[in-house]
């Protein structure tokens, strides 16, 4: 147990659908971020919020739409998505965002299908 | 921007060493971190390095020349549960982001 969960473990959605990932940490941490791992690729970072602000948005397309209510829950709003999308999507958190030096601690991901 | 390389597959036996490589072109650095990474779970974090040198810790070290742009991971006295992949990653900024390599699986053989 990490301390970052995320909902649901599993997704499959058709095109046209929308719908919101969750996560959330009990760690006291001041950082969140996004990260989408497909196969054989690597983990690529696609947002990063510190105290509740964006501070990175990684090139990403706007049919991916985060929200940081509050400094422990994150959510990826989905819509319009494309088959290549599919992916497994990690949430991470770490201590303190500024100085770079600490460890993040991952979700176990939601394995997202596109059909 | 950041290439970071590192070795697809490794295979070794229970009981063995193996060393991990990795190497990096930025055009900033501050930290190079390992993640271990079993199918199907979350990466966990192993060991972080801003300084040259060795850092060790238990059966798990990992190595770091800024000079060289390179990084090795060490893993002694290997387990069945080893069995993983290794990512390194690379912070440039003040801001956490990590760049990550593609990975590398060790597969461990009894």
């Amino acid at each position: 147990e990490t301390g970052v969960t995320q909902t649901p473990r599993h997704l499959v959605m058709g095109m046209t659908n929308k719908k919101s990932l969750k996560c959330e940490q009990h760690l006291g941490h001041n950082a969140m971020y996004w990260y989408k791992q497909s196969a054989k690729k690597p983990l690529e970072l696609m947002f990063v919020y510190s105290l509740e602000e964006r501070v990175e948005n990684n090139s990403v397309p706007s049919r991916f739409s985060p929200e940081c209510p509050n400094s422990s829950h994150l959510f990826l709003h989905l819509h319009t998505l494309q088959p290549e999308d599919s992916a497994l999507y990690l949430c991470a958190s770490s201590q303190e965002v500024q100085r770079g030096g600490h460890e993040q601690f991952f979700g176990p991901g939601t394995r997202l299908t596109v059909l | 921007g950041q290439n970071i390389d590192q070795p697809t597959e490794m295979t070794a036996t229970e009981g063995a060493i193996v060393q991990i490589n990795c190497t990096y072109q930025t055009s900033g650095f501050n930290g190079l971190f390992w993640y271990q990474q079993h199918a199907g779970e979350a990466p966990t974090f192993l060991s972080y390095n801003v300084l040259d040198g060795l850092e060790e810790k238990g059966r798990f070290s990992s190595f770091l020349s800024r000079s060289k742009g390179y990084s090795y991971l060490l893993l002694k006295e290997l387990q069945m549960k080893d069995s993983a992949s290794y990512l390194c990653a690379l912070t440039t900024d003040s801001w956490g982001k990590l760049q990550f390599g593609a990975g590398t699986q060790v597969v461990v053989t009894p």
